[in-house]
């Protein structure tokens, strides 16, 4: 079945910097990345998705990059403010979606 | 307007006891999911329905027993609850595989 390996596993970025997250999937049939923002106490939610068709997405201030022949796809948030404190997880879809382990981003003040 | 529901959303019980946890959704999607996430946070699927079809049974001990009386609601029972039961349990729905609606999650303690 598919792995997702998501990293690092936590991050702390001083307000305006940018944050990366990284993700490498092992299926290459999964032909979905969907990138999902949990705030405290909330439910996840997405926030930008690409499909294998397109090698980068942008919306603002954030941006996915898929590389299939590596099989690995990254999440850059710039210019990143507090609000962007959260846990992000990636993942890959073919059947079933698969998640990665989830990035904790601290956006400090 | 809600769009994916669940409830309860604490629930608290001690271990051996049977409790339900019911999701609904009105986007008209034709998939339904339960996922576990626990302390670590990490997501993983338990379950998930196709218009009432089970379609993806993961490796959940048998007494976790999902149902689906119509596409819109997806339930889970739980019999002869353990402590390792406890985490918070996410509903969710996508049309056609794509994007997942998470419901709001129901935090489940097992004493």
């Amino acid at each position: 079945g598919e792995n997702v390996e998501q990293h690092p596993s936590t991050l702390s970025v001083q307000e305006g910097d940018s944050a990366v997250i990284k993700c490498t999937y092992s299926d290459s049939a999964s032909n979905y990345f969907p990138w999902y923002k949990q705030e405290l106490g909330k439910r996840p939610q997405l926030i930008i998705d690409i499909r294998s068709n397109v090698g980068e997405k942008k919306d603002q201030r954030i941006a996915v990059t898929l590389n299939k022949t590596a099989k690995h796809f990254s999440l850059h948030i710039t210019e990143t403010q507090p609000e962007d404190s959260a846990v992000y997880f990636c993942a890959a879809l073919y059947q079933k979606v698969t998640f990665g382990i989830g990035t904790k981003l601290q956006v400090i003040p | 307007d809600t769009a994916v529901s669940q409830t309860p959303k604490y629930l608290v019980t001690q271990m051996g006891n049977d409790k339900s946890i019911k999701c609904e959704q009105n986007l008209g999607h034709d998939t339904m999911y339960w996922y576990k996430q626990d302390s670590k946070k990490f997501l993983k699927i338990m379950f998930s329905y196709n218009n009432k079809e089970l379609i993806i049974n993961e490796t959940v001990p048998n007494r976790f027993s999902p149902k689906s009386p119509d596409k819109a609601h997806l339930n889970l029972h739980i019999n002869s609850l353990e402590l390792g039961d406890s985490a918070v349990y996410f509903c969710a729905s996508s049309q056609t595989y794509y994007e997942q609606y998470f419901g709001p999650g129901t935090r489940l303690t097992v004493t």
